[in-house]
């Protein structure tokens, strides 16, 4: 049972353009949450992070908004680059053990 | 700066070699795991390791066991490597609290034919 989602595998952005990665999760008791971006043949990276208690996130061109009524996080990054072209995950760790769940990544490709 | 190293870039075995994998951490983190990454599936959680000489089965142990011995050090071993191990392996390590970051490794590109 995949706990966190994205369900859009790919996205294409003109370069200047807002890029918004979208991802939705099952459970309620997820008290944070991760964007990590992996480039092909190197592992992932962290991105950006948000806590539950907070409905927005900003780092430079990244933000990152937490809606809980509708279990749904988004990636916003304006604006887009060609060096933003990615696959970019989200993540949620479980209250108690070290794990994370992640879901199953969505390719960004921003078009110069 | 946190490194997470892995034994090999690419590695190409034959169906039912052992193989094994080697990650490094440098950070003295407690914690290391191992995913896989295949297309359309995310990534993929096999085993954790919390301490050393400890584990944790994730949601896709069959076929692979660990190893670790020190805690900067966390193999993975395919016993009986069958071609639908081919994928992707990504190493990860962390510290001890829920929620915190995780350092990956660069990954191996494991084929298996």
């Amino acid at each position: 049972d995949q706990q966190v989602k994205q369900n859009s595998p790919s996205l294409s952005v003109q370069e200047g353009r807002i890029s918004i990665l979208n991802c939705d999760y099952t459970n309620s008791m997820f008290d944070y949450f991760l964007w990590y971006k992996k480039y092909p043949a190197e592992g992932p990276t962290f991105l950006i992070s948000i806590s539950s208690i907070k409905d927005k996130n900003e780092d430079g061109r990244f933000t990152v908004f937490l809606n809980k009524s509708a279990k749904h996080l988004s990636l916003h990054i304006v604006p887009s680059q060609p060096g933003d072209s990615a696959v970019y995950f989200c993540a949620a760790p479980p209250n108690t053990g070290n794990q994370f769940y992640f879901g199953t990544g969505t390719s960004l490709t921003v078009i110069p | 700066d946190v490194k997470v190293t892995q034994s090999s870039r690419y590695l190409v075995k034959r169906t039912g070699e052992k193989v094994f994998l080697e990650c490094v951490q440098d950070m003295d983190h407690e914690n290391m795991f191992w995913y896989r990454q295949d297309p359309g599936l995310g990534l993929r959680l096999i085993y954790f390791s919390y301490d050393v000489k400890m584990k944790e089965k994730g949601d896709i142990p069959e076929g692979y066991s660990v190893s670790r011995e020190k805690k900067e050090r966390f193999s993975l071993i395919l016993e009986s490597a069958s071609t639908n191990q081919t994928s992707m392996y990504l190493c990860a390590s962390s510290l001890p609290w829920t929620g915190v970051e995780q350092y990956f490794g660069p990954g191996t590109r494991l084929t298996v034919t």
